[in-house]
């Protein structure tokens, strides 16, 4: 059973129309991270929540915000989206920050933009 | 300098062959280290965790240099089915955030029969 839910799994929109990504998680864990991945390049953290308290990358855009309303939650929200964020959107979740804990990755929402 | 670089290849072998990856980071403070492997389109999964000198998990074989900061996947008696991207993956301590992880960009393998 999937533990790192993602909806939907492909979103087309247009341009400058706002767009929500979701994610959920059954592992009870306590971080929760959204990367953006472009073709052929590595995923690159855009934020994440370590349960309530919300870090964002310095580099992330300000179109991009997020929402977690509870622990198994997480929302990615594009205000306007343009056409460089096309990609593909994974939500990870950690038990911890500590450092051996790998991440694990939801199956991704394509993102792309008309 | 990225701060984790990987030879994107793609590297293609015929099954059975031996492949070996190589990564190296920048970070010296880093302290974990994992192989991830990622088929085309698809989410990031897991492929082992690398600790202090490295390990072993069935035909993959995971090392360490600190010293050179850079760690090595060796794949033995490749499948068809081993043809992915092996994303290399470090830990960035912080302070501030505790730790988060850094991706290479990937090595393509293709195996081919």
């Amino acid at each position: 059973d999937a533990m790192v839910i993602q909806n939907p799994r492909y979103q087309v929109t247009q341009f400058g129309k706002p767009v929500t990504l979701s994610c959920s998680q059954t592992l009870n864990h306590n971080v929760m991270y959204w990367y953006q991945q472009k073709s052929s390049q590595a995923p690159k953290l855009l934020f994440h929540y370590y349960d309530k308290d919300f870090n964002n990358e310095a580099d992330t855009p300000d179109n991009f915000q997020s929402r977690r309303p509870n622990t198994s939650f997480c929302f990615l929200d594009i205000r306007s989206p343009g056409l460089g964020d096309a990609a593909m959107y994974l939500c990870a979740t950690s038990i911890t920050r500590d450092r051996n804990q790998p991440q694990h990755f939801g199956d991704g929402t394509r993102l792309s933009i008309l | 300098r990225k701060e984790v670089e990987q030879d994107p290849g793609p590297f293609n072998v015929p099954e059975g062959a031996t492949v070996a990856f190589n990564c190296t980071y920048s970070n010296s403070a880093s302290q974990s280290f994992f192989w991830y492997r990622q088929d085309c389109r698809k989410e990031p999964k897991l492929l082992m965790s690398v600790y202090s000198s490295g390990n072993e998990d069935g035909r993959f074989t995971a090392q360490l240099n600190r010293a050179s900061q850079y760690i090595s996947l060796l794949i033995r008696d490749s499948k068809l089915s081993d043809s992915a991207t092996y994303l290399c993956v470090v830990n960035r301590p912080s302070l501030e955030y505790g730790n988060k992880l850094v991706f290479g960009a990937g090595t393509i393998l293709r195996v081919k029969s």
